[in-house]
């Protein structure tokens, strides 16, 4: 079952503009990540916020946490056509849980 | 290499064929993960390794689906009798650890067209 959910599913922006996608969940959770995808590849990780943490700073990124409202954002600041890429939530659990839990994603695209 | 590798990149086969995809982690990588990725969508967690042994497989779909893991490396996940649902892109992916609390590596993964 999936745990996260981003939105917007689909963001169109123009290069040098901000670009921010939201992430929902349900469950308690021990950290909550943010990994991109191009288009025929891997998943990369982008950063990891832990549920402790309110804000977490990683170059152009940053990222949001309120475990209150069990939401997370995830903010690309001066964006890039080298950008455009899927982007996906994943909740890591607590106690025994073992795996990450990955929303649908937000597909982004950034336009020269 | 450096990262994960996956092979083959791409599979066709007809359906009812058995396939193996294979894994190669990070090495020192103690975790290793199977996901399984829909046109679209986002990932499905199909089982989890620990070292040799697979504390989680719960998100297996079937019978049909298994995986072994062996020496603490490799691992390979096998499809029998493949239906065309099967047809995917299997992602594996390694962490320093596992419990969820770690970034993960992912490889490109293997395009599963069942025909």
């Amino acid at each position: 079952s999936q745990q996260g959910e981003e939105d917007p599913q689909a963001l169109s922006i123009q290069e040098g503009e901000n670009a921010t996608m939201n992430c929902s969940y349900k469950t308690s959770i021990n950290n909550l990540q943010w990994y991109r995808q191009n288009s025929g590849r891997g998943l990369v990780h982008l950063i990891l916020i832990r549920s402790n943490e309110r804000e977490k700073h990683s170059g152009r990124l940053r990222v949001t946490l309120d475990t209150s409202k069990k939401s997370s954002s995830l903010l690309i600041t001066a964006s890039r056509a080298a950008d455009t890429a899927s982007y996906f939530c994943a909740t890591g659990p607590t106690g025994a849980g073992t795996a990450l839990i990955f929303g649908k994603g937000t597909t982004l695209s950034v336009s020269s | 290499g450096a990262g994960v590798s996956q092979s083959p990149s791409n599979k066709v086969t007809e359906k009812g064929k058995d396939v193996e995809l294979r894994c190669d982690p990070i090495s020192g990588h103690t975790a290793l993960y199977w996901y399984r990725q829909s046109l679209g969508q986002g990932l499905e967690f199909l089982i989890y390794f620990q070292g040799n042994s697979a504390p989680d497989k719960s998100g297996l779909p079937s019978d049909r689906f298994s995986a072994e893991r062996t020496g603490g490396s490799v691992s390979t996940l096998t499809i029998q009798r493949t239906q065309q649902e099967d047809s995917a892109v299997y992602l594996c992916a390694s962490s320093v650890s596992g419990g969820g609390n770690q970034p993960q590596h992912f490889g490109d993964g293997t395009r599963l067209s069942i025909l």
